[in-house]
């Protein structure tokens, strides 16, 4: 197990509402990526946070936005939720871009689902 | 843009024999690879990762994998499958020269091992 945790574990929301995830970071990891896993396919990328700042975006709407903290924990925040928005979001935390060679870690990931 | 191909969704192997997840990559640049494994309703685990140097790599619980630059190829191997490899493997890729570290998955790659 990594040292990266999620929650919720699990989520029902109605389409048009907002959701706030929540993710903690490995100790000595400073950068959070976030990444959506919608049913069936692979991880895809919506943004990474490094010290505090947006460092890259996907291509994601602005609907999704996102915070890192100074505990270097994080939230995604989805608003006007659609149905796709249905998906496993996973969140992977890393040593920093200044060590190019460094590994993401996973948490377990929360499974969203939008009725 | 950097990409990653899975071939097969699925891969089927007796236990006790070798296996192989295939997967080819696009980048710019020289890659930085990765393979993830994800049990059900799980995150992603960290399986092994190629930077530079030597072209087959080691990982975590026997599996390596081969780097071949001219075919663009990082193929996932074990000498002798066991029934509890069973999961659902990704391939992806990181271009180095891009300002921040987005991973890029492939669709996954479903392996069976039977008894």
């Amino acid at each position: 197990e990594t040292g990266v945790t999620q929650s919720p574990t699990h989520l029902i929301k109605t389409r048009g509402q907002q959701v706030t995830l929540r993710c903690s970071s490995q100790s000595g990891h400073n950068t959070v990526s976030w990444y959506q896993q919608a049913l069936g396919q692979g991880p895809q990328f919506i943004f990474q946070y490094y010290r505090e700042e947006e460092n890259g975006r996907g291509n994601f709407p602005p609907r999704f936005s996102g915070l890192q903290f100074p505990n270097y924990s994080s939230e995604l925040n989805v608003n006007a939720l659609e149905l796709d928005d249905s998906a496993l979001y996973l969140c992977a935390s890393s040593q920093g871009l200044t060590v190019r060679e460094e590994t993401q870690y996973f948490g377990p990931g929360t499974r969203l689902l939008v009725l | 843009a950097q990409s990653v191909a899975q071939p097969e969704d699925q891969v089927n192997v007796a236990e006790g024999n070798p296996l192989t997840v295939k997967c080819t990559y696009s980048v710019s640049g020289n890659p930085y690879l990765f393979w993830y494994v994800q049990y059900p309703n799980r995150g992603l685990q960290f399986l092994l990762k190629y930077i530079t140097g030597d072209n087959l790599v080691k990982g975590s619980y026997g599996f390596e994998a081969e780097f071949n630059k001219s075919q663009t190829s990082f193929h996932l191997k074990k000498p002798s499958a066991l029934v509890s490899d069973s999961a659902l493997y990704f391939c992806a890729v990181r271009d180095p020269t891009n300002a921040g570290n987005m991973l890029t998955f492939g669709g996954g790659t479903r392996l069976m091992v039977k008894p």
